[in-house]
């Protein structure tokens, strides 16, 4: 099982919005409505973010939306701020394994 | 509070073995799944292995199937994964996860547990 493709960086100013796309396959992304999205700070533990595609946990900000089209899902950050500078992964279930996560996309806050 | 906090971590020989522990508190222990994800060092996450709240189903990736076992105890209320044959590959941080009660998504993770596997 190959892990998802994310694009390796993307960056943004304050206030700005950014979205970070997540590219599987027919077999995962596609075909369930299961992609959830984690953000890690350096040397922390990944944190759940979006769930089930579009779904906040309770606590996380509403900058925070989840989409999917076809193969491919989307984590957007809207009013860009400092503390969202870290890493983000998606993850999706799969037929095979329960969970493939993403290659990771490094945010940054120019 | 909800928390999960791992141990067991170390340094080991290729081919050796290591018991990695995750101690629960704040929930139903039962009622949960719970995963092992690992992070090489400068690298993404890597899903590892799924236990549900009964003990069954239980699920490996392949990189680690055959070799790696998960289990959980009810009156510790601790989550296991015992590892042998280990490669220098299985050099990483591990971290337990709850799984999302009644959806999908890890909701709750350790700090993590950091594995070196290297003679």
């Amino acid at each position: 099982q190959s892990a998802l493709t994310q694009p390796a960086s993307v960056s943004g100013s304050p206030g700005q919005s950014i979205t970070i796309s997540c590219t599987g396959t027919s077999s995962d992304v596609g075909a369930y409505n299961y992609v959830s999205w984690y953000q890690q700070h350096p040397g922390k533990a990944p944190k759940l973010m979006i769930y089930e595609v579009s779904n906040r946990p309770s606590g996380v900000s509403n900058r925070f939306s989840g989409s999917k089209s076809g193969n491919t899902a989307s984590l957007t950050i809207s009013g860009l701020q400092a503390e969202d500078e870290a890493d983000y992964y998606c993850s999706s279930y799969t037929s095979i394994i329960t969970y493939v996560f993403g290659t990771g996309t490094k945010v940054t806050v120019l | 509070e909800v928390q999960l906090v791992e141990s067991g971590g170390g340094l080991v020989q290729p081919g050796g073995s290591l018991r990695l522990s995750c101690a629960a508190s704040g929930f139903t222990f039962s009622t949960y799944s719970l995963n092992w994800v690992r992070q090489a060092p400068g690298r993404g996450l890597e899903w590892v292995s799924y236990i549900s709240g009964s003990s069954s189903p239980k699920y490996y990736a392949d990189s680690v199937k055959g070799r790696f076992t998960i289990s959980r105890d009810y009156a510790t209320n601790s989550l296991y994964l015992q590892m042998n044959s280990l490669r220098a590959e299985d050099t990483a941080v591990y971290y337990c996860a709850r799984g999302l009660y009644g959806g999908y998504g890890l909701d709750v993770w350790g700090q993590g547990t950091t594995v070196t596997v290297s003679s």
